[in-house]
């Protein structure tokens, strides 16, 4: 199994706290990603790393934030979480772009906003 | 933006039978991977299908991407206890970077 540690699992907390997950990755790939997963959505993509320092958005960006100053660490902050941001979240990373190469999953963290 | 749709979203069989899901979009993709989720675990990749036309086999799962790369199917064969689980497809865009789009995913139910 690839090397990824999300933490927490699990979290709950109130509305217009902040919140921050952590993704960390013991198999230095270039690419990671934040996804979150909710009923009847499928996953989709908050936002996604190239490399230290590199991030950019996915399809559901607005009210996250990422930061990446290690290769091995990809941080999704919610600056002030609402019961919107309810959700299963997950890291992913890949050795590389390429189709051919897979991206491997996290166990999720699942994050309650009362 | 593209859209995978997925059917039937849940399925329930006894063990043994054939089953069939669905993976539509009237969007073109470059690749096209299926997922296999656990309860309490992230998505686990089971293939990724690049040509149209292509099929490809893993032991009782058949896959097959669309001639238009629009669609794709996964076929289980003899279906048991061990396949239960949530199913999602996942297209790659042309933008040459693979940002995923997933389906709505299919949950199976396989019953002794």
């Amino acid at each position: 199994d690839a090397g990824i540690t999300q933490s927490p699992r699990h979290k709950v907390t109130e509305t217009g706290t902040p919140v921050t997950l952590r993704c960390h990755q013991t198999e230095n790939h270039r690419y990671m990603y934040w996804y979150r997963q909710d009923p009847g959505h499928g996953l989709r993509l908050i936002h996604y790393s190239y490399g230290v320092k590199d991030t950019d958005k996915g399809e559901v960006s607005d009210g996250y934030s990422v930061s990446r100053s290690k290769t091995e660490d990809f941080l999704l902050t919610l600056e002030s979480a609402t019961s919107s941001q309810t959700s299963v979240y997950f890291c992913a990373i890949s050795e590389s772009s390429g189709f051919d190469q897979p991206q491997h999953f996290g166990d999720g963290t699942r994050l309650s906003i009362l | 933006t593209q859209l995978l749709e997925q059917s039937p979203q849940f399925l329930s069989i006894q063990e043994g039978e054939n089953l069939t899901v669905y993976c539509n979009s009237s969007s073109v993709f470059s690749s096209l991977q299926w997922y296999r989720q656990e309860p309490g675990e992230g998505p686990v990749l089971l293939v990724t299908v690049v040509t149209g036309g292509e099929v490809k086999k893993l032991k009782r799962l058949t896959f097959q991407f669309g001639d238009a790369r629009k669609d794709s199917s996964l076929h289980i064969t003899a279906a048991q206890p061990g396949d239960t689980g949530l199913y999602l497809c996942a297209g790659e865009g042309n933008t040459g970077f693979q940002k995923l789009v997933f389906g709505t995913g299919t949950r199976l139910l396989v019953s002794p």
